[in-house]
């Protein structure tokens, strides 16, 4: 398997545009988690999914943030509008049962708002 | 809700040094814990992890830890570090919620 898959890898985007980042789990598992790390807050867990379904968005710092996972192989975070604030990097990973095995993490995209 | 805190933000040491990452957390039940390590620039990788039994986990790259389930404690130690663990170390607790990670923590060694 070719593990986590990331897109864009990085991404510049002007304050007020759309942002929309793509992540592909690894085949198989059945959570996926989105992540946001910043050099003032760490790593926070924004929300994750269990066989497709949001299970916990209570991370998501506001409205302008919105997940979707439509099937078990695609999942998006989409900014909208965004900020200069959101600039951060963002992860996407997945794991096959929830706390027994561990999280496979893919490798990040950078956003950067202007 | 659970936390995770790790107490050293920056540690600085010098090659052949010894290493140890303090991780508390705070939570109730029974645990599941990891380490994470992030090279510059890369995604975050595991490094060990404890679920159950010998409360001293043997990972990869000559790391171990040592979960005290008295102290909520699960420290990280190597000893004698190398110019290639300079990295950022992530501390993890899962306790059947959800997956919190610490701050982090980042090793500079020097040569």
């Amino acid at each position: 398997d070719a593990g986590v898959i990331q897109s864009p890898r990085h991404e510049v985007t002007e304050m007020g545009q759309e942002v929309t980042l793509r992540c592909k789990p690894i085949s198989g598992h059945d959570y996926l988690f989105w992540y946001r790390q910043t050099m003032m807050r760490g790593l926070e867990l924004l929300i994750y999914f269990n066989n497709n379904v949001p299970i916990d968005d209570s991370g998501m710092p506001e409205d302008r943030f919105s997940a979707k996972m439509p099937n078990a192989s695609f999942s998006t975070l989409k900014i909208q509008p965004s900020e200069p604030r959101d600039s951060a990097v963002y992860f996407c990973a997945s794991s096959q049962t929830r706390g027994y095995t561990e999280a496979f993490f893919g490798q990040g995209t950078r956003l950067t708002v202007v | 809700a659970q936390s995770v805190s790790q107490h050293n933000h920056h540690v600085i040491l010098s090659e052949a040094a010894s290493l140890e990452l303090g991780c508390n957390y705070s939570y109730g039940g029974t645990v599941n814990l990891f380490w994470y390590v992030q090279y510059p620039g890369q995604h975050l990788q595991l490094l060990l992890k404890y679920f159950s039994g010998d409360p001293l986990v043997k990972g990869i790259k000559g790391f171990e830890a040592e979960f005290i389930k008295s102290k909520f404690s699960f420290n990280l130690r190597k000893p004698s570090v190398q110019w290639s663990d300079t990295a950022e170390y992530f501390c993890a607790v899962n306790g059947g919620n959800d997956m919190r990670f610490g701050a982090g923590t980042r090793l500079t060694v020097k040569p």
